[in-house]
């Protein structure tokens, strides 16, 4: 079964607004990941938080990780268009620590 | 320091035929991962190899399935007797020696399509 479940599934918002997904998994993490995927292709590595980590920045990216409730969040802030893709959270766990178990994705379209 | 590279990108095959996809990692890797990624949903772990090693097999259907990482070349997933459900995109990843492998770097994935 799937770890993590991204909410909303779809997003559409205008160019400079800020998007955010969400994102939850069910059992002891090491790490959470975010992934951007653009339509037809593959992979894109966004930003990884670690377990013990709270909040993390990259760019105009921000990741907060709550353990406790077992949830994360990735915040685009002034989005463009070329930020429309599938945003995926994707955990590791501590009895597994290589395998990405991956969400479903959320579709975010960014209109100009 | 080129990216992972699969080849095919993309492949028809008719039911019953053999799938054979290629995976070459970056430079400097040694584990490979293969994922499957059925349409609109999120990937799904199937195989986790080391050269010559199968280390965790656990996603990938006992049947019909099969990976290998030989000690030269590239990754091989390979699917015999195909049939329409097995119609996806496959990707996959590597990661670096042990001590750093949280991070993996994805290919640009093989789309399979099965007649």
């Amino acid at each position: 079964s799937q770890q993590g479940e991204e909410d909303p599934q779809a997003l559409s918002i205008q160019e400079g607004e800020n998007a955010t997904m969400n994102c939850s998994y069910k059992t002891s993490i090491n790490n959470l990941q975010w992934y951007r995927q653009n339509s037809g292709r593959g992979l894109v590595h966004l930003i990884l938080i670690r377990s013990n980590e709270r909040e993390k920045h990259s760019g105009r990216l921000r990741v907060t990780l709550d353990t406790s409730k077992k949830s994360s969040s990735l915040l685009i802030t002034a989005s463009r268009a070329a930020d429309t893709a599938s945003y995926f959270c994707a955990t590791q766990s501590a009895g597994s620590s290589y395998k990405l178990i991956f969400g479903s994705g959320t579709r975010l379209l960014v209109r100009p | 320091n080129a990216g992972v590279m699969q080849n095919p990108r993309h492949l028809v095959r008719r039911r019953g035929q053999e799938a054979r996809l290629r995976c070459s990692p970056m430079k400097g890797h040694s584990h490979v991962y293969w994922y499957r990624q059925l349409p609109e949903e999120g990937l799904k772990f199937m195989v986790y190899l080391q050269k010559e090693n199968i280390i965790d097999e656990s996603g990938m259907p006992k049947e019909r399935f099969s990976a290998e990482f030989p000690k030269e070349g590239p990754s091989i997933l390979r699917i015999q007797q195909v049939v329409r459900g097995d119609s996806a995109a496959y990707f996959c990843a590597s990661s670096p020696p042990s001590w750093d492998r949280d991070t993996q770097y994805f290919g640009p994935g093989t789309r399979l399509t099965v007649l």
